[in-house]
């Protein structure tokens, strides 16, 4: 089956880094995605990866590591309107589901 | 291109009346989703569509859910009857093709009481 774990809630100082975990459990894996969910909004597109490595975005970059089922989202900087959820989706081979599987959001506060 | 258009955008109705939902997707995307957002559940998907044609509506809750795409431009939701537990997000979103990035909606907010 197809599993998707993060946080579910962080915390952290604007002008710092934070790093947001998932790990995912897939058969058939073809690239993970990274949205972004203001409060009352709809998910936005950040980032893909689909090989092994980081991808760099400006503040913020993303990690994955197939081997090991798991992927990173690194935010630096972090300013006040970082303050969101954070979804992590898993692209797979297949036809259930819309080829995608999203996780349940890690919620990130921005303090100042 | 103005984006995914959903509306309404607040919907509050009362136990066993008929919702429809209503979504534009994106001018020339070949496929269109609407999924389901909860605190519990996440977002999940619903049902989603290949040039019109429903591909796969394995996440459809009961056969009180229903949903159409008469058209390229043009997708409905419908719930009949509607039940308290059916009060959620309801988004719809659009790919150009199914190898790229999904294009959300702003969302309807369905209110059962």
């Amino acid at each position: 089956g197809q599993n998707i774990d993060q946080p579910t809630e962080m915390t952290a100082t604007e002008g710092a880094i934070v790093q947001i975990n998932c790990t995912y459990q897939t058969s058939g894996f073809n690239g993970l995605f990274w949205y972004q969910q203001h409060a009352g909004e709809a998910p936005t597109f950040l980032s893909y990866n689909v090989l092994d490595g980081l991808e760099e975005k400006g503040r913020f970059s993303s990690f994955l590591s197939r081997s090991k089922g798991y992927s990173y989202l690194l935010l630096k900087e972090l300013q006040m309107k970082d303050s969101a959820s954070y979804l992590c989706a898993v692209r797979y081979y297949g036809g259930s589901q819309g080829n995608l599987i999203f996780g349940k959001g890690t919620k990130l506060s921005v303090k100042p | 291109d103005a984006g995914v258009i959903q509306s309404p955008r607040h919907e509050v109705t009362e136990m066993g009346q008929e919702v429809t939902l209503r979504c534009k997707p994106i001018s020339g995307h070949d496929y269109l989703f609407w999924y389901r957002q909860t605190m519990m559940r996440g977002l999940e998907l619903l049902i989603y569509f290949n040039n019109n044609v429903p591909i796969d509506d394995s996440g459809m809750p009961e056969d009180r859910f229903s949903a159409k795409m008469p058209n390229a431009s043009f997708s409905t939701l419908k719930i009949q009857p509607s039940e308290p537990r059916d009060s959620a997000v309801y988004f719809c979103a659009s790919k150009l093709r199914m190898n790229t990035e999904a294009f959300f909606g702003q969302g309807t907010r369905l209110t059962v009481v």
